[in-house]
């Protein structure tokens, strides 16, 4: 156990809904990551927060936007979903801003039908 | 950009020693970090080399060479648990990024 907690763990909605991911970090940990994870595109790195600021965004869609509340905890919200953002999404929590150990949550799995 | 090149594949046996291999094209270089993913599990956390040379934990060691843009995480006394897809990952476009490689399945045989 990673001590990181994501919610769902699995969702199933429709084109074209909005759903909401949820993560908790580590106890004591600043920065929130958000991957995407599927068969053809491997594990993609989506955005990170630090202490309730954006501190870095890979290739995050402009459908999808994330924050982190003062407690930090994570959401991260999918819109207008399409077929192709059916995957895993996982968290991810580490100590500081740029450390390189990453400590992941179990994973929301999203199936848009 | 920036890219990661891992084999898909690495089949051994048990209580043999396997090397998996990564090489990178990066800018703004931090480190490289390896992770193991279990089917249906999450990544986690192996090893982290941000200098030249061999770090080892255990049974699993991590090398880099910065000159070479080359790193290998090397598994040895394997188990069936080791089982699983490997990824190397980096820190890049100076910090804004985090880019992962495409994972290598290693399948430990009795």
């Amino acid at each position: 156990d990673s001590g990181v907690t994501q919610t769902p763990k699995h969702l199933i909605t429709a084109t074209g809904q909005r759903v909401t991911l949820r993560c908790s970090p580590r106890s004591g940990d600043l920065s929130v990551y958000w991957y995407q994870q599927s068969l053809d595109q491997g594990l993609q790195f989506l955005i990170q927060y630090y202490n309730g600021e954006e501190r870095a965004k890979g290739n995050i869609l402009e459908r999808f936007s994330a924050q982190q509340f003062p407690d930090l905890h994570s959401e991260l919200n999918l819109s207008s979903l399409e077929l192709g953002d059916s995957a895993l999404y996982f968290c991810a929590s580490s100590a500081s801003s740029g450390a390189d150990t990453q400590y992941f949550g179990p994973g929301t799995r999203l199936t848009v039908l | 950009g920036q890219s990661l090149e891992q084999p898909s594949e690495v089949t051994a046996v048990e209580g043999a020693i396997v090397q998996i291999n990564c090489t990178y094209q990066t800018s703004g270089f931090y480190g490289l970090s390896w992770y193991q993913q279990h089917d249906g599990g999450a990544p986690t956390f192996l090893s982290y080399n941000a200098l030249d040379g061999l770090e080892e934990t255990g049974r699993f060691s991590s090398f880099l060479s910065r000159s070479d843009s080359y790193g290998y995480l090397l598994l040895q006394e394997l188990q069936m648990k080791d089982s699983a897809s490997y990824f190397c990952a980096v820190r890049d476009n100076y910090g804004q990024n985090f880019v992962f490689g495409p994972g290598t399945r290693l399948s430990v045989l009795p």
